[in-house]
């Protein structure tokens, strides 16, 4: 049983460039979740998708958009790349909680380095 | 709104010795509570997790947590440390049926010492 995928592993770009994140959750799961961790602190949630829309969004720019296709898989979209943006990328899959179930699996993340 | 805070951002442990890693939880609802584990270059594996069962909770490679809700904590242990122990952990919090974000405390790193 696959879990959850993302891709690239490492990314290097530079300022105002745009940027796009690739995440596969977890076979059977229907939600995923985006989170940005910078180095030395604890992941900052950025926005959770389901059924193809954005269900819910933490405090981040509209720099940053996201998508989620029918297969369940999604996209996280960063423009106009700031220095600021350079972090660990990571993707959380869940079933919908209101099927009381909770429990988010996390990716290995995508590490963004802007220059 | 809710909020973790992890006591300790370094804790250094003899191998065999008592893992206990601090963390209390702010939340305006009964909370949903979450220890995670991460090691270099990886994402986050989950340890365990309380929602609203039972107070003292197993989870894997043997760390359990208790929570506590006059003192607002989910402290996490493991009787005795292991070098596979050193690693990221962070506790986090989620917030009623209509919350789904999980909100993470800084995290504290375990180094373990032979």
């Amino acid at each position: 049983d696959a879990g959850v995928t993302q891709s690239p592993t490492h990314l290097i770009k530079t300022r105002g460039q745009q940027v796009t994140l690739r995440c596969s959750p977890k076979s059977g799961h229907d939600t995923v979740s985006w989170y940005q961790q910078a180095l030395g602190q604890g992941p900052q949630f950025i926005f959770q998708y389901y059924e193809e829309e954005e269900r819910q969004r933490g405090n981040f720019p509209d720099r940053f958009s996201g998508h989620q296709f029918p297969n369940y898989s999604s996209e996280l979209n960063v423009n106009a790349l700031l220095l600021g943006d350079s972090a660990l990328y990571l993707c959380a899959s869940s079933l919908d909680r209101r099927l009381g179930r909770n429990e988010q699996f996390f990716g290995p993340g995508t590490r963004l380095t802007v220059l | 709104a809710q909020s973790v805070t992890q006591l300790g951002s370094h804790v250094s442990v003899s191998e065999g010795a008592l893992v206990l890693l601090r963390c209390n939880y702010s939340s305006s609802v009964p909370p949903y509570l979450f220890w995670y584990v991460q090691y270099p270059n990886q994402g986050l594996q989950l340890l365990l997790k309380y929602t609203s069962a039972a107070t003292l909770v197993k989870g894997i490679n043997g760390f359990e947590a208790e929570f506590k809700k006059s003192e607002t904590s989910f402290h996490l242990t493991k009787p005795s440390a292991h070098m596979s122990d050193a690693a990221e952990y962070f506790c986090a919090v989620s917030e009623g049926s209509n919350d789904y974000k999980l909100s993470f405390g800084a995290g504290t790193t375990v180094t373990v010492r032979a």
